[in-house]
């Protein structure tokens, strides 16, 4: 079956703009995470959601949101861009809040801001 | 807060040779569970194995297996028979085990290890 659908692979945006991600999951699969990934910070934990619900929140500003749509599509906005959100952006997709058999990631959004 | 700490930025095997990655970790939970995940030039990050911390039997999938010492926080994964397409970045990281409502679940993750196998 498909995997995990990320889309658009690579984004470049200037300062102060927003951006919208995209995120489909497997098949299946009701809950969507998001994840930063920079090379000084690592991998940093954005938020989840399930049944169209955010249910967990990393420390991130308000300037990063999300949402989930009645198909388990997800996306997230980042709003007032700074230089310093130029990152991977991952999503990942597991079956519920319950499954801990691991997430099935996508291949990312680079997003570079200039 | 739980942390996770991987000691070696960089490594590198002779192909078919066995290497072993460490992984320490920081909590105060009994649940929990652990991972390790590979993440290649294509930048997808892919499961590779994974361990129940109330299980004692160490995880094996193929040639990657763990050393899992609870007492010691300790996760290191061993490789053996290394292939050329084992070369990537190997992030080892943590999940405490929630409620089925998933409230607070998410990944804590190492800044990995970048594998290098050499022909």
């Amino acid at each position: 079956k498909a995997g995990v659908t990320q889309t658009p692979r690579y984004l470049i945006k200037t300062r102060g703009q927003q951006v919208t991600l995209s995120c489909s999951p497997i098949s299946g699969h009701r809950s969507v995470s998001w994840y930063q990934q920079t090379p000084g910070q690592g991998l940093q934990f954005l938020f989840e959601y399930f049944s169209e619900t955010q249910r967990n929140k990393g420390n991130f500003p308000g300037r990063f949101s999300g949402r989930q749509f009645s198909n388990s599509r997800s996306e997230m906005n980042v709003s007032t861009l700074e230089l310093g959100d130029s990152a991977l952006y991952l999503c990942a997709s597991s079956l519920d809040l319950a499954d801990y058999y691991g997430y099935t990631f996508g291949s990312g959004t680079r997003l570079t801001v200039v | 807060a739980q942390t996770v700490t991987q000691s070696q930025p960089e490594m590198s095997v002779q192909e078919a040779e066995t290497v072993t990655l460490s992984c320490t970790y920081d909590t105060s939970e009994n649940n929990y569970y652990l991972f390790w995940y590979k993440q290649p030039p294509s930048r997808q990050m892919i499961l590779v194995i994974r361990q129940e911390a109330y299980k004692q039997q160490n995880a094996t999938e193929n040639r990657f297996s763990v050393n899992f010492q609870k007492a010691a926080k300790s996760f290191s994964l061993k490789i053996s028979d290394s292939q050329l397409g084992d070369t990537a970045m190997y992030f080892c990281a943590f999940m405490k085990q929630e409620d089925n409502a998933g409230n607070n679940r998410k990944l804590i993750w190492g800044l990995g290890t970048s594998l290098a196998v050499n022909p």
